[in-house]
């Protein structure tokens, strides 16, 4: 059973600092791993899709990597800013014949001014 | 605008009622899914969809069905709701399952 780790579970920064989130997960027979992110009370906003065959993917002041050998993505956020405080998930549909996504628990991420 | 939107956004019950979420898209996609959101516990997927008339079980189906009579709509019902049903549910879709996932605003229910 695929599981999704994502650390830390919560992180605070000063504004214009530059920012690491971490998911990792346990079987690497992926089609794609899925960032998003979810204001407070709200759905979720996909951010990036990354291909199994691709390593990164950047949209603005965000990058994301996929290292599938290792069973882990990372999020990039350069020069952070307060509006990007949210909780930020990654999710995995996992290859083969098993349509079930799994979600990681997400990150809060305050950003302070 | 591409959307998906559920209805109602806020319901408060009682045991026992039998209720519907509805979820409409209008984007055409095939992969339509629902999951719960719970403190501590996260997003879990109660169904999905593959296309019309194709259903099959998350990893917490218990307590609810579903119904996929057209592309566009995927209801999400409670026959008898119980108080560890409250939670806030999330109605998803994407071209195919493995596609970019679109989500609903969710529906908060509490089940009294």
């Amino acid at each position: 059973k695929q599981e999704v780790t994502q650390i830390p579970a919560a992180l605070s920064v000063p504004e214009g600092e530059n920012l690491v989130l971490n998911c990792s997960f346990t079987d690497s027979a992926i089609y794609n791993l899925q960032w998003f992110r979810q204001d407070p009370g709200k759905g979720l906003t996909s951010l990036l899709l990354i291909q199994s065959s691709q390593r990164e993917q950047t949209s603005g002041r965000l990058n994301a990597s996929l290292d599938k050998s290792s069973g882990r993505s990372t999020l990039y956020i350069a020069a952070s800013q307060p509006g990007d405080s949210a909780t930020y998930l990654c999710a995995v549909p996992p290859g083969g014949s098993n349509y079930k996504l799994t979600f990681g628990k997400g990150t809060l991420l305050t950003v302070n001014p | 605008e591409a959307q998906v939107t559920q209805n109602p956004r806020y319901l408060i019950t009682v045991t026992g009622k039998k209720l519907t979420v509805t979820c409409s898209q209008n984007m055409n996609h095939e992969y339509m899914s629902w999951y719960r959101q719970d403190p501590g516990l996260g997003l879990r997927q109660i169904y999905y969809s593959m296309n019309v008339e194709v259903t099959d079980k998350g990893d917490v189906p218990e307590g609810y069905k579903v119904s996929r009579k057209e592309k566009r709509n995927f209801p999400l019902i409670l026959e008898s709701p119980s108080p560890n049903q409250t939670s806030l549910y999330f109605c998803a879709s994407s071209l195919g399952f493995a596609g970019e996932l679109f989500f609903g605003e969710g529906s908060r229910l509490t089940v009294l």
